[in-house]
């Protein structure tokens, strides 16, 4: 299936871990994302990459570092997590000349305990 | 789990009626408007987009209109399905920075069968 996808789905950590979070697409894009999506559905971005440059980082604690190892992939790592890192984390991708069309992944439920 | 999603603004219409989905915008720097859905359990899907220079644009069942003068845009489904049952989202994409899609706070349509 061509998609975007995301492990894991759930996530449960106590507070002061490190955790990864991986994205991978095989659309072909040339930009990634990472979206926060908090308890009242409110979503934000985070980071933005296009062929794998760091493009955006919107003011994200420098505890969270997202690596690009090929356009296909972004991966999101945490260190020290905090009770407010507890979200839906979201995976996108878009072509570089629609990126106003992104496809998102299925998400991963961080619970920070 | 979804109960969170209860403080989003709710419409519940009836099936086969049609459904009017409204969002107010801030920036009139933005280029794109655009639309997604986002079902329980599940990353936002894009829907329709429509460029600043429109007022109007039409896709399956659905109808997106831009009033630039009142920086409002909304969403009309017709013939509501139960399928269409989930939160949707407007969002914004500025040329300026067109790596970044600013969203507005989701409003919930729960469709009576």
């Amino acid at each position: 299936d061509t998609a975007v996808s995301q492990t894991p789905k759930y996530l449960v950590t106590q507070m002061g871990n490190d955790k990864s979070i991986k994205c991978e697409q095989n659309l072909g894009h040339d930009t990634m994302y990472w979206y926060k999506q908090d308890s009242k559905k409110f979503l934000k971005i985070m980071f933005s990459y296009n062929n794998k440059e760091l493009i955006i980082n919107e003011t994200v604690p420098n505890r969270f570092s997202p690596k690009s190892p090929d356009k296909a992939h972004l991966n999101l790592h945490i260190n020290s997590l905090e009770l407010g890192d507890s979200a839906v984390y979201f995976c996108a991708s878009s072509q570089k000349y629609k990126l106003h069309e992104q496809y998102f992944g299925p998400g991963t439920r961080l619970t920070v305990t | 789990g979804e109960s969170v999603g209860l403080h989003l603004p709710t419409l519940s219409v009836q099936e086969g009626d049609n459904s009017i989905i409204n969002c107010a915008y801030s920036n009139s720097a933005s280029d794109y408007f655009i639309w997604y859905k986002q079902e329980s359990g599940k990353g936002p899907q894009f829907i329709i987009d429509i460029r600043s220079n429109m007022d109007k644009r039409q896709g399956q069942r659905v109808t997106v209109l831009l009033n630039k003068t009142v920086k409002h845009l909304s969403l009309q489904i017709a013939a509501t399905q139960p399928g269409d049952s989930a939160v949707y989202f407007c969002a914004e994409n500025m040329a300026q920075s067109s790596y970044k899609l600013i969203f507005g706070s989701g409003t919930r349509l729960l469709v009576r069968p």
